[in-house]
Order: C-alpha cells, then sequence, then structure tokens
C-alpha cells in the first residue's frame, strides 16, 4: 500500500509565477490535510478537505492560495503569483476518517521562490 | 480553541540515557494525542497515539508516551536513547468538532550526544 504521494519534491518558481503541488492520499483515505513548515518552524495548518468539499480553510492566506481535493484525481494546492516569502516546505496527510484516525504524511514538496 | 505547547526547543541527552520530550494540550472534550518525527528533508512519520484506554502508550521504535489527564500533558519517553534518535519530534492534538483538524506543537529537537 502506497503512502501518501506528493509531487513535485522540488519546485523553483519566479516571482509572480503560479505554483501547483499535487497530493495523492494513501487508497481508501478521503480526508486530506495541508500543512506549510517554514525553515527552522513548526507546522502551520492550512487546509483539511474531504472529497469535492473544503472542511476548514482557516489556515490559508485569504489571497493566491486555493485548494482542491475532486472526486477523481489528486488534491492540488495552488498558489498564484508566488512571492519569496512563500518559499516553504509543504506537506500533504491523509487519513481514513475523523478523530482517532491517524494522518498520514507524505515527504513534502519544497518550494523556492527567486 | 485546541492547542499544543512544546516548553523545550531542544533536548540534549547522553546516549544511553532515558529521554523525555515534554507536550501539553488544551482541547474541549475528549484529546487524541500523537507523536510524529521528522528527519532532515523528510515528512513527519508515526510515532504513537494516544486514543482511549490505557493511559501509558508504546509505540515505534520503543518510544513510549504517557497521557495524564490532570495535568493535560503527553510526555514522549524513551528508557535508554539511541544517537539514531536525533530528530525533530512533534505533538498534535486532535479534538472532534466541526472544524477536526490537528493541531501541532511547534517541535522539539533531540540530540542524543554519543
Amino acid at each position: 500500500n502506497a503512502g501518501v504521494m506528493q509531487n513535485p519534491r522540488h519546485l523553483v518558481r519566479r516571482r509572480g509565477q503560479e505554483a501547483r503541488l499535487r497530493c495523492s492520499p494513501m487508497k481508501g483515505h478521503s480526508h486530506v490535510y495541508w500543512y506549510r513548515q517554514l525553515p527552522e518552524e513548526g507546522l502551520k495548518f492550512m487546509v483539511y478537505l474531504q472529497k469535492e468539499n473544503i472542511i476548514d480553510e482557516s489556515g490559508m492566506p485569504k489571497e493566491r492560495f486555493s485548494a482542491e481535493f475532486p472526486k477523481e484525481g489528486p488534491s492540488i494546492l495552488r498558489i498564484q503569483q508566488v512571492v519569496r516569502g512563500d518559499s516553504a516546505a509543504y506537506f500533504c496527510a491523509s487519513a481514513l476518517g475523523t478523530t482517532g484516525n491517524t494522518i498520514y504524511f507524505g515527504e513534502g514538496s519544497w518550494l523556492t521562490v527567486v | 480553541a485546541q492547542s499544543v505547547a512544546q516548553p523545550e526547543d531542544q533536548v540534549n541527552v547522553a546516549e544511553g540515557n532515558p529521554l523525555t520530550v515534554k507536550c501539553t494540550y488544551s482541547v474541549s472534550g475528549n484529546p487524541y494525542l500523537f507523536w510524529y518525527v521528522q528527519y532532515p528533508n523528510r515528512g513527519l512519520q508515526f510515532l504513537l497515539k494516544y486514543i482511549t484506554g490505557d493511559n501509558l502508550v508504546k509505540g515505534s521504535y520503543g518510544f513510549e508516551a504517557e497521557f495524564n489527564k490532570s495535568q493535560t500533558s503527553f510526555h514522549l519517553k524513551k528508557p535508554s536513547a539511541l544517537v539514531s534518535d536525533s530528530a525533530l519530534y512533534f505533538c498534535a492534538v486532535r479534538a472532534k468538532g466541526i472544524d477536526d483538524k490537528i493541531i501541532f506543537g511547534k517541535g522539539t529537537r533531540l540530540h542524543i550526544l554519543p
């Protein structure tokens, strides 16, 4: 059973470009979470999605950031018009269900904005 | 709102000695508590979790954690540290609710000295 798959692992974008990060959850998992980790900092919650629904996006910046988890295909975290401050590691995690279920993380996507 | 505190940024322990990484939490209702470990440039790996039942939870790589409801703590422990235990450790809490996300502490860097 493959784990949570994230791609690309490393992405370099120039300021003003768009970044798209993809996450395929573990097989059978319908809950997806995105977190951001800045160097030497902890994990910041961004968004929690279930298939076709955004459940909690309280951690998402109001502008330029969006996320989706369509019925078919991976979850996508999209950052428009990237700025240097967006440089970070973005982690996706998935879970079978809620509450007591463990969430499992992917290896992360490292975004560098130049 | 739920929160997690890891009061120590860094913990240094000599190889072979017991180690403790501290975590306290605040949540409405029953807490579901987790520990994860992160090695450099990698995603988070699940170590153990407390859902209900026995307050002492055993996990991967010889780690264990003790849930203490009165002190709202969930400290991570290991009887004898290994150099390979050196990593970044995250405590996390989740509570059943509308916003069913997992909140992470800021992390504690564990250094095991040979």
